[in-house]
């Protein structure tokens, strides 16, 4: 069965603390994503790749990095926490664009103290 | 620009029930629709997908239609049971403009026992 994995199902981190969140797929996807999730806001696009070491910016970019030094592995770097990231954070995989499903992992949820 | 709208945001329905759960989209510039369920704290599970140039899609007790002409899908749950209950979801997958899926903010439904 297709897996996406996140690394974390519950992270507490201080304010300025660099985060890291992982996130690794088996389904040789090109496209992966990184969303944040808050209650009345839905799903919110912070990043995506569509190749390794290629990124495009989502909706909400800012305060975020993204890496993808491998096919299968993109991750998420908070470079210096704030409360206001404090959040569900869910990473999904998908083939090319048109091509089919989207994949989520069971998401990780972020609180920063 | 794409925009997708769910209703109702909420429904309680005795088990047993059958349901139809819709979503509407502003833009028909897209390669597929999915619908996802989401228990609470948890990711997303890809449900059904339908792609543009077809009109329905089932799964078991499931049955989602696809109606892009007037930018309508609907969801079509038979003979719901309390296992149901969770938070559904729709996106779009963009054809046009900057590529990204387009998510709904979903119907939380509740199937009393």
């Amino acid at each position: 069965d297709v897996k996406v994995t996140q690394s974390s199902r519950y992270l507490v981190k201080r304010t300025g603390e660099k985060v890291f969140l992982e996130c690794v797929q088996d389904m040789d996807h090109e496209n992966m994503f990184w969303y944040r999730q808050d209650p009345g806001l839905g799903l919110r696009l912070i990043y995506f790749s569509y190749d390794v070491k290629m990124k495009e910016k989502g909706d909400i970019p800012e305060g975020y990095s993204v890496s993808r030094e491998k096919k299968e592995r993109f991750s998420l770097i908070l470079e210096s926490a704030s409360t206001n990231q404090t959040s569900m954070y869910l990473c999904a995989s998908s083939l090319p664009r048109g091509a089919g499903k989207l994949f989520f992992g069971s998401g990780t949820q972020l609180s920063v103290l | 620009k794409q925009e997708v709208t769910q209703i109702p945001a909420a429904l309680s329905v005795p088990e047993g029930e059958n349901l139809v759960l819709n979503c509407s989209f502003t833009d028909s510039a897209i390669y597929n629709l999915q619908w996802f369920r989401q228990d609470p704290g948890k990711g997303l599970t890809s449900l059904l997908l339908i792609q543009s140039s077809q009109r329905e899609q089932t799964s078991g007790r499931l049955n989602a239609s696809l109606d892009k002409s007037s930018g309508r899908s609907t969801l079509y749950i038979a003979a719901s049971q309390p296992g149901d209950s969770a938070t559904y979801l729709c996106a779009v997958e963009r054809s046009a403009g900057t590529y990204k899926y387009i998510f709904g903010t979903g119907t939380r439904l509740k199937v009393l026992a």
